[in-house]
């Protein structure tokens, strides 16, 4: 079945710093990746859509000069989180679909994020 | 407006007993529905979809829905629940409608069901 790897799992940062999240689709190619936003047993809030070679779209209310996303490859999509504050932390989950809009879109396991 | 309702927040079932997860959604064109599981602290699993063809749709772990264009509703079932099962489950649907696919076909979740399953 298709996999959609992230890293880092978990980190771990000092208030002001940068992290950078990488998605990757490791085994079809991901036209289409997607950032979520998910707080404790709530629902997924759509942060972005990034088209391969595109600029991401982002969803009403998501900084995009603070959720900065790459999305350079059909198997590599990149979100940094840039001076992160702890009202950042969360879980961050991506996700990639193929080409087509019937495609089932497949989730990563999830970054947690805590600023310190 | 594109909008998915899951209108139970917990589901408690006993081991053995059949379970039912329910969820309504509301699209202007065709939709294409899915079902996802979340353990914690992980990702989202796929376990099934509906784009066309039969109402009844069988999935992971034994899982199936039917979809039903009259009452809106694409319920999850079990006919036989175990302890293994419980999670977070999310409905999901993406609307087919042109208009609202070129903004970028994206899914639009329900709020989830938390599901409890007792030994």
């Amino acid at each position: 079945g298709a996999v959609v790897s992230q890293h880092p799992s978990r980190v771990i940062c000092k208030s002001g710093t940068s992290v950078k999240i990488e998605c990757r689709s490791l085994d079809f190619q991901a036209t289409t990746m997607f950032w979520y936003r998910q707080f404790p047993k709530k629902s997924l809030m759509l942060m972005a859509t990034s088209n391969e070679g595109s600029k991401a779209t982002y969803e009403q209310g998501v900084e995009k000069d603070k959720f900065l996303i790459n999305h350079a490859s059909l198997t590599l999509s990149t979100l940094t989180v840039t001076s992160a504050h702890p009202e950042d932390s969360s879980f961050y989950i991506c996700s990639a679909r193929e080409r087509l809009a019937r495609d089932t879109q497949y989730f990563g396991p999830g970054t947690r994020l805590t600023v310190l | 407006a594109q909008s998915v309702a899951q209108p139970e927040d917990q589901v408690n079932v006993a081991e053995g007993n059949p379970l039912t997860v329910k969820c309504t959604y509301s699209v202007s064109g065709n939709p294409y529905l899915f079902w996802y599981v979340q353990y914690p602290n992980r990702g989202l699993q796929f376990l099934l979809k509906y784009i066309t063809g039969d109402n009844l749709v069988k999935g992971s772990y034994g899982f199936e829905a039917e979809f039903n264009k009259s009452q809106t509703s694409f319920h999850l079932k079990k006919p036989s629940a175990l302890v293994s099962d419980s999670a977070l489950y999310f409905c999901a649907v993406r609307d087919m409608n042109p208009q609202i696919y070129n903004q970028g076909g994206k899914l639009i979740f329900g709020q989830g069901t938390e599901l409890s399953v007792k030994p």
